[in-house]
C-alpha cells in the first residue's frame, strides 16, 4: 500500500540553528501539505501546494519558514532560525488533488518530531 | 475565526463497551466533516467521513452523527477494542474550494481491557 514518506523521524537541534525536513508525497499525488501539531493539540495548515505552486501559505511564519516542491513531486520544509516554541510533529499529508472531485481524501505521512533546546 | 473544539480531552472505557466521542464545530459554511484516529508516534489515519446533507453515516463498527442545527457531531465506536486506543481528531472543510481542514484539539480514547 502506497505511503506519504518523511524524514527524519526525530530532530534534536539547538536554537537559532536550521533545519530541514523532507516529504515524499504518493506516486500521482498533485496536492501536498504541510501540517504542524504541538502536542496535546490537532493539525494546523503551514502550506499547501499544488503541483509545485503554492496554494496556500497564509499561516506559514515566513520570516523563518520556507518550503518548496520544484519538481511537483517531493517537498522540503525549512525552519531558519529554529526557536524553542518551534518544538512540535510536523505532519506532511498528500491528496490527489483532483479538480471537481467531491473531496480528495488526505493521506498523511508518519511525521517528524521536532525538538529544538 | 474557524475553529473546531470537543467537549471532552479524555474518555476512558472497558473493553467492549460502546464509545461516544463528541465534537463541536464553529463554521456554518462547513459542508464536509471528516473524524481521524492518530496513535502514538503516527500521522493521522482517516476513520470515516460525512457530508452536510446526511445526518448519519455507518461504517465498520463505527457511526458519525451529524446535527447542523447545534453544529455537533460525534463518533461511537461499538464494542471497544485495545486497539481503538488512541486520539481522535473531528476536522472540518469546505468541498470545492482549497479543502484546507481544521482540525479540533482532540479527544484521547483509553480502552481498559
Amino acid at each position: 500500500e502506497a505511503e506519504v514518506a518523511q524524514s527524519p523521524r526525530y530532530k534534536i537541534t539547538e536554537k537559532s540553528q536550521a533545519v530541514a525536513f523532507w516529504c515524499d508525497p504518493i506516486s500521482g499525488h498533485a496536492t501536498l501539505y504541510w501540517y504542524r501539531q504541538i502536542l496535546g493539540q490537532g493539525p494546523e495548515l503551514l502550506v499547501q501546494f499544488q503541483d509545485e505552486s503554492v496554494v496556500d501559505d497564509s499561516q506559514l511564519p515566513k520570516d523563518r519558514f520556507s518550503a518548496e516542491r520544484l519538481k511537483g513531486v517531493d517537498s522540503t520544509l525549512k525552519i531558519q532560525p529554529a526557536e524553542l516554541g518551534d518544538s512540535a510533529m510536523y505532519l506532511c499529508a498528500s491528496s490527489w488533488g483532483l479538480a471537481g472531485s467531491s473531496y480528495n481524501e488526505q493521506f498523511f505521512g508518519p511525521g517528524t518530531r521536532l525538538t529544538v533546546l | 475565526g474557524e475553529s473546531v473544539g470537543l467537549h471532552l480531552p479524555t474518555l476512558s472505557v472497558q473493553e467492549g463497551d460502546n464509545s461516544i466521542i463528541n465534537c463541536a464545530y464553529s463554521n456554518s459554511a462547513s459542508d464536509y466533516f471528516i473524524w481521524y484516529k492518530q496513535e502514538s508516534g503516527k500521522g493521522p489515519q482517516f476513520i470515516i467521513d460525512i457530508r452536510s446533507n446526511m445526518d448519519k453515516r455507518q461504517g465498520q463498527r463505527v457511526t458519525v452523527l451529524l446535527n447542523k442545527t447545534v453544529k455537533h457531531l460525534s463518533l461511537q465506536i461499538a464494542a471497544t477494542q485495545p486497539g481503538d486506543s488512541a486520539v481522535y481528531f473531528c476536522a472540518e472543510t469546505i468541498q470545492g474550494g482549497s479543502e484546507k481542514l481544521v482540525f479540533g484539539k482532540g479527544t484521547k480514547l483509553t480502552v481498559n481491557p
